[in-house]
């Protein structure tokens, strides 16, 4: 697609559910990444694929939280037994490679209520 | 120390003015810089690079990169009320697969 393309764009949710948040990268773009940003913060680095290696999971910041990228191309981040410290907007780039600038998607807003 | 860091508050500039922003980092082995503005309530997006020292120019925006003093800024000339917006310095290391992002200086442009 010509951008990064993320979905929904806002979900609220009851605290203890599970969430979904899918992102469809730019053609072509080898590097997928998921951040997150809470009110008034910077971006924190969650996960980062490239290709067919193994994700770098560094940045998840419990093991409630797990992404995939299936084909290649779309992503989904899942998040289980969602917690009020879960709200944020949760943003993602693709990119052709981790020395290039990011695109990043207009992001998912998660309202854990 | 963080790895990326912009210390300035809230940066009120009057239009036309030049606006000058900082950024430090702490890789010294850091390669790759970028500038990214981000309106309220909108992602950032991409509005300079930089890989080596010097000055890089496009448009209003220059980037300015000194990697023996590890620091990397960006001037707007000519201020509009459209640049108003939070602008985040983000670093990249060769072998670090991810950027690391500061937590970002918000430009008021004042009409």
């Amino acid at each position: 697609g010509a951008g990064v393309s993320q979905s929904p764009s806002n979900k609220v949710t009851e605290k203890g559910k599970d969430v979904e948040l899918r992102c469809d990268p730019i053609s072509g773009h080898t590097a997928l990444y998921w951040y997150r940003q809470s009110l008034g913060q910077g971006l924190e680095f969650l996960i980062y694929f490239q290709g067919n290696s193994a994700p770098d999971k560094s940045g998840l910041p419990s093991d409630r939280f797990s992404a995939e990228r299936t084909g290649g191309s779309v992503s989904t981040l899942t998040i289980q037994r969602t917690q009020q410290e879960d709200s944020a907007v949760y943003l993602c780039a693709s990119s052709l490679g981790s020395v290039n600038g990011y695109t990043f998607g207009s992001g998912t807003r998660l309202t854990v209520v | 120390q963080k790895e990326v860091e912009q210390n300035s508050g809230p940066l009120s500039v009057p239009e036309g003015a030049i606006a000058s922003l900082n950024c430090t980092y702490s890789d010294r082995v850091s390669q790759s810089f970028f500038w990214y503005r981000q309106y309220s309530g909108k992602s950032p997006e991409l509005i300079m690079s930089i890989y080596s020292n010097g000055d890089k120019e496009d448009g209003r925006f220059t980037a300015q990169l000194n990697k023996a003093s590890q620091y990397v800024s960006l001037l707007i000339r000519d201020s509009q009320p459209s640049d108003s917006a939070t602008y985040l310095c983000a670093v990249t290391t060769y072998g670090n697969n991810r950027l690391a992002f500061g937590k970002g200086n918000q430009v008021v442009v004042i009409p």
